[in-house]
């Protein structure tokens, strides 16, 4: 079936720094991926969609400079918390699909981000 | 936006009990998906129905929807303490091709032995 390896599981890191997290298609090509926000006991909020080759596209009220997107190759996109401060901690989280009729989408396991 | 609400908020039953969740959306969709989370873990899809089907199976999972009133309900069969977790519906406008999907804030199911 469809893989979407995401890492980091965990992270925590200083106010001011950036934290870039991974999320790799492992069996399938995705031209799209989606990036997602938890909160605690929330649900998930999408943040940006992901489309290798151009531009990400960013939900209203996200920060584009803020969470920078690059999506260079059709299994891989990563998402960049770019001065990260403590109210960004979240779990954050990929998916991407191969066909969404039949699978439905596959998500990564997630990345805890922590910043102190 | 939020779309899917879902409902109870949590639930708490035995073993061998059946659970029941259900979920209400505001527009239009191409079809309605499952998921669940284990917690501090990632999504795993469960099942999905598209908007001209009523009801669907999956081994010990039953989704019905009704686009007329805009829900969809799941059902675990003779639960078990694995299926503890939190179960979330999730709208699809576009069927997958340009779209994204729209999340309930879930319903946290336990499952006592």
């Amino acid at each position: 079936g469809a893989v979407v390896s995401q890492h980091p599981s965990r992270v925590i890191c200083k106010s001011g720094t950036s934290v870039k997290i991974e999320c790799r298609s492992l069996d399938f090509q995705a031209t799209t991926m989606f990036w997602y926000r938890q909160f605690p006991k929330k649900s998930l909020m999408l943040m940006a969609t992901s489309n290798e080759g151009s531009k990400a596209t960013y939900e209203q009220g996200v920060e584009k400079d803020k969470f920078l997107i690059n999506h260079a190759s059709l299994t891989l996109s990563t998402l960049t918390v770019t001065s990260a401060h403590p109210e960004d901690s979240s779990f954050y989280i990929c998916s991407a699909s191969r066909q969404v009729l039949l699978y439905g989408y596959t998500f990564g396991s997630g990345t805890r981000l922590t910043v102190v | 936006s939020q779309q899917g609400e879902e409902d109870p908020q949590a639930l708490s039953i035995q073993e061998g009990e059946n659970a029941t969740m259900n979920c209400s959306y505001k527009t239009s969709i191409n079809n309605l998906q499952w998921y669940r989370q284990n917690s501090g873990r990632g999504l795993v899809h469960l099942i999905l129905i598209r908007s001209n089907e009523r009801e669907k199976h999956s081994g010990r999972l039953r989704v019905t929807l009704d686009t007329s009133k805009k829900s969809s309900s799941l059902l675990i069969t003779a639960s078990r303490a694995a299926d503890t977790a939190s179960y979330f519906c999730a709208t699809d406008n576009y069927g997958g091709s340009q779209g994204n999907l729209i999340f309930g804030k879930g319903t946290k199911l336990s499952v006592k032995p």
